[in-house]
Parts: structure tokens; C-alpha cells; sequence
């Protein structure tokens, strides 16, 4: 099982809700990641977590909040967020020790 | 931070035409990566470089890493429509654990 797993695929959401993405993998990747992406800009990188334990937070506002329940899952929960929050949201994991990054789908973010 | 810069931003040719983007730092990088991403998907790994003047062949695709482990290519020979797609280059810093991304190189091959 090679496979970051993200849901929901698409989601759109008002500026007052709370919502969260979820990020799965069976890898035993110890390092996960949360990237930021605009269309045809590369990813930003958002939140590293290393061993569930918050590793970087790359100065992200904190309407975005980061979870990581257990080491196969990443949870990010959002709240308030604004329309230009609209973007892919990926998730990707990384073998401790390894260079080589495995990327889910995203999550296409609309915020209206 | 060590920051990577690729070019071109972005390339739009015919069909079996070759191209080159390019991959450069001021620092050495112990690897590299190159990711190809489709409109609406994630990144996917293509190659990993690691040893200086190392050149790996995927199919079409040939990744190169420079001698001095500053900079990268990637060409690609007779390029298709499949190919279309956002080109990455990628480091991962050792001691922090970030995975950093150059600008990308958007490709567009035209039938």
C-alpha cells in the first residue's frame, strides 16, 4: 500500500463554518505534511509533523489548525477562513530517513 | 534557506518536439527530486538524484544532476500530450524535515 489517502476530494464551505480535511497512510511514515497550493503555483508548505509531534508551522494563521490523532492519520480543521483560502490542500508523508515524499489527491477548498 | 530556482516558468511546444527545464541552487543539495503533477491531483514522484553527475533515464524522460550538486534537468525527448503536467523540482532539508519546492515548470504539448 503506497497510498496517501485524502477526503473530501472537493469541499466548499462559508466563511462562518468548521470543517476538517483528513489524511490517511498505512506506510509507517513517521513525517507528514500539510501543503498549500494555488493553481499553477508550486505547494506551500503549511505544518510538518514528525513523529505526531508538531515539528514546523510555517507562520500559518490559526484559523488552520492541525491534528495528528495517531501516526497514520492528519486531521486539519478550519474555521473562519476567508476566500482567498480557496486552494488545494495536500497532504504527503515521508518515511523517517527517506527522501522521497508520497502525495494524496488534495482537497479542492472552496470558501465562498 | 536554501531556495531553488527553475526554469522556464512556463513551455508550450508541439507534439515530438525535446525541451529542458532546469533546477539550480546556490547550495549543494545532497538529492533531489522531481515530482510531475496533473491538474487537480497530487504531486508524483518521478525521480530521485543523489550523486553528482548521476543521469537517470525514465522512458523519455532524462534527469541529470550536476557535478557539483547545485543544479538539475530534466529533458525530455519527443514529447507527447501526456506529458502536459506541472513540472517540480524538490529538496528536502535534512535537518528540519521541509520538503521545498521550486516554482514548478507548467508544460503544455500541443497535438
Amino acid at each position: 500500500d503506497t497510498e496517501v489517502t485524502q477526503t473530501p476530494k472537493h469541499l466548499v464551505m462559508g466563511m462562518t463554518n468548521k470543517k476538517s480535511l483528513k489524511c490517511e497512510q498505512h506506510m509507517g511514515h513517521r513525517a507528514m505534511y500539510w501543503y498549500k497550493q494555488k493553481a499553477k503555483k508550486p505547494p506551500e508548505l503549511m505544518f510538518v509533523y514528525s513523529y505526531e509531534k508538531l515539528s514546523i508551522n510555517e507562520s500559518v494563521p490559526s484559523r488552520f489548525s492541525p491534528e495528528c490523532p495517531n501516526s497514520s492519520l492528519l486531521n486539519l480543521h478550519l474555521h473562519a477562513l476567508q476566500p482567498e483560502d480557496s486552494a488545494l490542500y495536500l497532504c504527503a508523508s515521508r518515511l523517517q530517513g527517506g527522501t522521497e515524499a508520497f502525495f494524496g489527491q488534495g482537497t479542492r477548498l472552496t470558501v465562498v | 534557506t536554501q531556495l531553488l530556482e527553475q526554469s522556464p516558468q512556463f513551455l508550450s511546444i508541439q507534439e515530438g518536439e525535446n525541451l529542458t527545464v532546469y533546477c539550480n541552487s546556490s547550495s549543494v543539495f545532497s538529492s533531489l527530486q522531481w515530482y510531475r503533477q496533473e491538474p487537480g491531483e497530487g504531486p508524483v514522484l518521478l525521480v530521485t538524484v543523489v550523486t553528482g553527475g548521476e543521469v537517470k533515464k525514465l522512458k523519455r524522460l532524462t534527469f541529470q544532476f550536476g557535478d557539483a550538486r547545485k543544479d538539475s534537468s530534466l529533458h525530455i525527448t519527443a514529447a507527447q500530450p501526456g506529458d502536459t503536467g506541472l513540472y517540480l523540482c524538490a529538496l528536502l532539508s535534512g535537518n528540519t524535515g521541509k520538503l521545498i519546492f521550486g516554482q514548478g515548470t507548467t508544460l503544455q504539448v500541443k497535438p
